[in-house]
């Protein structure tokens, strides 16, 4: 399974473009990336996920090399509710038999100040 | 929407109780997970279990047990609880699918262990 890497912490201003990038140099051809957010005391909830080239739904968009070896999410215009660990998360998620593992690393801590 | 719904957000637990933590999806998911969650150690796997009754141990399977006898209900179980369990733990949920499968959280029971 690919490890990530990504910046411990990261500040922005409301209304600003916030860039994250992972590093997953291991990755492998059925990997995916997805990103995920977690707020204090709750769970960590889907953002986004691609393959290759680029992804944007209604809240981010994901930008993958044509090696795949990094990816950038990218959040348009943060608010101050957009403060709260993002995790990048690699691996070819399927339920095969005999289960898979997933590795999460520490994630980024964004913090959006007014 | 899917829902994972872990049974109780804030419990304390004196030390060599047995804990129960209880967690139920509703999208007929078939493989579950229980991560703890500590300040700067991320996400940590503890198990995962693929069908009913099939289990298999994550990074930190010590000190821990699961029970999985319907496939909506994945149980961890604190056979005697230690202080250094005091954490936040999180079930998850994802299906058996090829490709970009996304892990769906539950809200998180945090654990005191006094």
């Amino acid at each position: 399974l690919a490890k990530t890497t990504q910046p411990i912490s990261m500040d922005s201003y409301e209304g600003q473009e916030v860039n994250i990038t992972c590093s997953h140099n291991n990755i492998a051809t059925n990997d995916y990336i997805t990103w995920y957010q977690q707020f204090p005391s709750q769970g960590p909830r889907f953002i986004i996920q691609g393959y290759k080239t680029k992804v944007t739904n209604e809240v981010a968009s994901l930008f993958i090399p044509a090696d795949r070896k990094s990816s950038t999410l990218s959040l348009p215009r943060v608010s101050l509710s957009d403060t709260a660990v993002y995790y990048c998360l690699v691996g070819d998620m399927r339920g095969n038999t005999g289960g898979f593992k997933t590795i999460f690393g520490a994630g980024t801590r964004l913090f959006v100040k007014a | 929407d899917v829902k994972v719904t872990q049974s109780s957000r804030y419990l304390v637990k004196r030390t060599g109780e047995k804990v129960f933590l209880e967690c139920v999806q509703d999208m007929d998911h078939e493989n579950m997970f229980w991560y703890r969650q500590d300040p700067g150690l991320g996400l940590r796997l503890i198990y995962f279990s693929y069908d009913v009754k099939m289990k298999e141990k994550g990074d930190i399977p010590e000190g821990y047990s699961v029970s999985r006898e319907k496939k909506e209900r994945f149980s961890l179980i604190l056979e005697s609880a230690s202080t250094n369990q005091t954490s936040m733990y999180l079930c998850a949920s994802t299906p058996h699918r090829d490709g970009g499968n996304t892990i769906y959280f539950g809200e998180g029971s945090w654990l005191t262990v006094v």
